[in-house]
């Protein structure tokens, strides 16, 4: 059935290095793809989104691009800082719902 | 504030009693959702509400029973639970789920951390 993989956590990462959070997913059709963040004590909000292949995602310095032939929709930040810490969820919409993954804990240390 | 509103945010309960949680929107939204997080699990998506009606049951056991009585509230009634049903349960609305041109953007709440001991 349809399914999202991402990378397992937790992620620690020195503050201004480059992260890669990996998301691969499988699904019939061309769904839409979603990046969602939860901070501490928070509830899951929109990161960025795509909604066709080759579209490219970006927010906050964050970027995703939708990679139909690898179907996958990996997460970059080029210089992370101590506020991006928190938990990172990949989706997708299809079948008029959104799935999402297992999430990945990002730390990020001054 | 996302708008979407959860009360309690935290609850303990014991296996044999009944509680209930709380959602509310005010967004101006359709469609409602109740989803449980657990951790090193996929969220997982229980209930859909569309305009009140039903309209995904994901094979959620009969001791956790959802109550939409109008676009804008959401409950979740609790009744004897098992400890592995400890998790944060998280509310979220979108604008009508399935209608052409949505592109699956949801809003969540802060969640009910739920204790079962």
């Amino acid at each position: 059935g349809d399914s999202v993989t991402q990378m397992e956590g937790p992620v620690t990462l020195s503050e201004e290095a480059f992260l890669t959070i990996n998301c691969t997913y499988t699904a019939t059709g061309y769904p839409s793809l979603f990046w969602y963040v939860q901070y501490p004590g928070e509830g899951l909000q929109l990161l960025l989104k795509a909604t066709k292949a080759d579209d490219k995602g970006s927010n906050k310095g964050f970027e995703a691009t939708y990679r139909k032939e690898t179907t996958s929709f990996h997460l970059e930040k080029g210089s992370v800082q101590v506020s991006d810490s928190a938990v990172y969820f990949c989706g997708y919409f299809g079948n008029e719902k959104l799935t999402f993954g297992t999430g990945t804990r990002l730390t990020i240390i001054p | 504030e996302t708008g979407v509103t959860q009360t309690p945010r935290h609850l303990v309960m014991g296996m044999t009693n009944k509680k209930s949680l709380k959602c509310e929107q005010h967004l101006g939204h359709n469609a409602m959702y109740w989803y449980k997080q657990s951790a090193k699990k996929p969220l997982e998506l229980m209930f859909v509400y569309n305009f009140k009606e039903q309209t995904e049951n994901n094979s959620v056991p009969s001791r956790f029973s959802p109550e939409c009585p109008n676009s804008s509230h959401l409950f979740l009634h609790l009744h004897t639970l098992q400890p592995e049903d400890s998790a944060l349960y998280l509310c979220a609305s979108s604008q009508d789920a399935g209608a052409l041109g949505w592109t699956g953007e949801l809003f969540f709440g802060e969640g009910s951390r739920l204790t079962v001991l």
